[in-house]
């Protein structure tokens, strides 16, 4: 798996509550990312990193905020989980822009919001 | 907007049949091509990446072409084996915009032995 670690694995939460995802790479890459799976929508990228303190917003970003104040540690933050949020979320790596260089993905977490 | 298409969206074959997964994308102006197999309640594991400039890849029993005026790629794998059982996605990286894969929504594969 590319030394990627996403935790917690599963979680459940409740409606308005925060919640904090973790991706963390023992790889020394640059460029990391947060995806969601949803059935019918694939995947689709919330934000990502270019390096440390640097990020962008993604597709789908809104009710979502990063952090990467650490190379290898990249936070997701649910300010406020809503029932719509409850998805996988998938981590990925690349060593630098995916123009060149193909992504690898962690485990996933599965998130419940109820 | 890119839009990425896998179509059949499940497929069922006998071992050892050789097969064509299909992916096809709107807007052709693209970086590269990848694709991926997802095992049920696991992530994603990169199988193959070719670049907007090749026309194919290949590792093992794998073989990706890429036709890209046309918006079409194709993964075919050889003598399928029931460990090839999984979903395949392809992803899009587009031209101009930011570090965005665009994914479809996958072929799940199923080899009966």
């Amino acid at each position: 798996d590319a030394g990627i670690t996403q935790s917690p694995r599963h979680k459940v939460t409740e409606t308005g509550t925060p919640v904090t995802l973790r991706c963390h790479q023992t790889e020394n890459h640059r460029y990391m990312y947060w995806y969601r799976q949803d059935p019918g929508h694939g995947l689709r990228l919330i934000h990502y990193s270019y390096g440390v303190k640097d990020t962008d917003k993604g597709e789908v970003s809104d009710g979502y905020s990063v952090s990467r104040s650490k190379t290898e540690d990249f936070l997701l933050t649910l300010e406020s989980a809503t029932s719509s949020q409850t998805s996988v979320y998938f981590c990925a790596i690349s060593e630098s822009s995916q123009r060149n260089t193909e992504a690898f993905f962690g485990q996933g977490t599965r998130l419940t919001v109820v | 907007k890119q839009e990425v298409t896998q179509i059949p969206a499940a497929l069922s074959v006998p071992e050892g049949e050789n097969l064509v997964l299909n992916c096809s994308f709107t807007d052709s102006a693209i970086y590269n091509l990848q694709w991926f197999r997802q095992d049920p309640g696991k992530g994603l594991t990169s199988l193959l990446l070719i670049q907007s400039s090749q026309r194919e890849q290949t590792s093992g029993r794998l073989n990706a072409s890429l036709d890209k005026s046309s918006g079409r790629s194709t993964l075919y794998i050889a003598a399928s084996q029931p460990g090839d059982s999984a979903t395949y996605l392809c992803a899009v990286l587009s031209a101009g915009g930011n570090e965005k894969l665009t994914f479809g929504t996958g072929t799940r594969l199923t080899i009966i032995p």
